[in-house]
């Protein structure tokens, strides 16, 4: 398995706090990625990096941020937390753009009240 | 853009029958497209992937992928099922340029029934 880990697994915020999720990678690759997971819409790119503070933005970027200081780490922020955010997030990685395979972690479900 | 539609959100099927998860995708660019598994309560999981090449790709666990450029197509099935094959499958595909930005279909759910 990919060396993907992600914190915390699981929490509970109230409407209008600030949220980080943390993605850590021991694999040294280039991309990272952010989505999310909703019934019914299957998996959907939030943000995703390309290298060290690289990023872009992906198909529902509104409302979250990114960062990526190092190269395992790639950080999701949601600045100020909505109902409509509860979600489950998952982190990935890739090696290059040219492998064409991308490693998931475990998942981070999400709940905002 | 892209944008992939799977066209059954559940499928029940007993155990040792055939299995076709059906998967159809739109872009007006050529795509890469791949089928990710996700097995209860976990990440996801590459299946198996289209490049390039033979059209009738193969995963290790006895799945199997055609790409149909005419229709757009890339189904996956399995002749004969096992309890284990319980999971939620999903297709998705990527654009040949660039950065590998996955568009995921909306997932089937694969239940078999002993």
């Amino acid at each position: 398995d990919a060396g993907i880990t992600q914190s915390p697994r699981h929490k509970v915020t109230e409407t209008g706090t600030p949220v980080t999720l943390r993605c850590h990678q021991t694999e040294n690759h280039r991309y990272m990625y952010w989505y999310r997971q909703d019934p019914g819409h299957g998996l959907r790119l939030i943000h995703y990096s390309y290298g060290v503070k690289d990023t872009d933005k992906g198909e529902v970027s509104d409302g979250y941020s990114v960062s990526r200081s190092k190269t395992e780490d790639f950080l999701l922020t949601l600045e100020s937390a909505t109902s409509s955010q509860t979600s489950v997030y998952f982190c990935a990685i890739s090696e290059s753009a040219s492998t064409y395979e991308q490693y998931f972690g475990p998942g981070t479900r999400l709940t905002v009240t | 853009a892209q944008s992939v539609t799977q066209l059954d959100s559940q499928v029940p099927v007993f155990e040792e029958a055939p299995v076709e998860l059906r998967c159809n995708y739109s872009s007006s660019v050529s795509v890469y497209l791949f089928w990710y598994v996700q097995y209860p309560n976990q990440g996801l999981q590459l299946l198996l992937k289209y490049l390039s090449g033979s059209t009738l790709v193969e995963s290790i666990n006895g799945f199997e992928a055609e790409f149909n450029k005419s229709q757009t197509s890339f189904h996956l099935r399995k002749p004969s099922v096992h309890i284990s094959d319980t999971a939620e499958y999903f297709c998705a595909v990527s654009a040949l340029q660039g950065a590998q930005k996955l568009v995921f279909g909306q997932g089937t759910r694969l239940t078999i029934n002993p």
